[in-house]
């Protein structure tokens, strides 16, 4: 079946470093969200992105998607503390959202 | 209400026994969702309504569940016989147009069930 796949699964960072996860698809995808959980929380929107090579940015987070739209990555610059949480990636390709795996962000003071 | 609220936010039950969760969704909107979140892991689809219609249900694990949306705005999922296998966390979420994919999901807190 359709299985979306997210790497790396865990990443630790220290405060102020560089973070990128990566999301993967087994078919060609019609359009992606990203949301993000925290600890304990439940999943909040962050962006869809439609188009092939789109990139979209909000502050210090970056969000691209593949020219063959079967990929996508957020990558996050300089991260803080309130990063902390899971990412996933979901694939609007039917009329449902089917999530990714998820990467786990730990940030370090 | 100004999100979408869910109930009871713990459910703690022994196994046979049978559950009820609750979805308020956010007024006006068309689509309702299910999902079932293990420890550690994505959302996984359980069970989709447009209004009172249940459009998809492809995701519900077996016959022991089942979700209503009788009136098109709250909805409830009831496990019937719980198995152990049936703890985790279980995610409401809702979007204004009738075709969620294209539209941003809004979710509830989740109600943690643990089947003892």
């Amino acid at each position: 079946g359709q299985q979306v796949m997210q790497i790396p699964q865990y990443q630790h960072v220290q405060e102020g470093e560089d973070f990128t996860t990566y999301c993967n698809s087994s078919t060609t995808l019609s359009n992606i969200q990203w949301y993000k959980q925290r600890p304990g929380g439940h999943p909040v929107f962050l962006i869809q992105l439609v188009k092939s090579g789109e990139v979209k940015k909000q502050k210090r987070l970056t969000f691209q998607f593949g020219e063959a739209k079967k990929n996508s990555s957020l990558h996050i610059t300089a991260t803080q503390t309130t990063d902390v949480g899971t990412y996933f990636c979901a694939d609007g390709n039917t009329d449902k959202l089917i999530f990714g795996t998820g990467t786990r962000l730990q940030v370090f003071p | 209400g100004a999100g979408v609220s869910q109930s009871p936010r713990y459910k703690v039950a022994k196994r046979g026994q049978d559950v009820a969760l609750r979805c308020d969704p956010i007024s006006g909107h068309v689509s309702l969702f299910w999902y079932q979140q293990a420890l550690g892991q994505g959302p996984e689809f359980l069970t989709y309504f447009q209004n009172e219609a249940q459009l998809d249900k492809s995701g519900l694990p077996s016959d022991r569940f089942f979700a209503e949306r009788p009136e098109g705005s709250v909805s409830t999922l009831k496990i019937q016989r719980t198995q152990q296998e049936d703890s985790a966390v279980y995610l409401c979420a809702s979007s204004h147009l009738p075709t969620g994919s294209n539209e941003k999901l809004f979710f509830g807190s989740g109600t943690q069930l643990s089947v003892l």
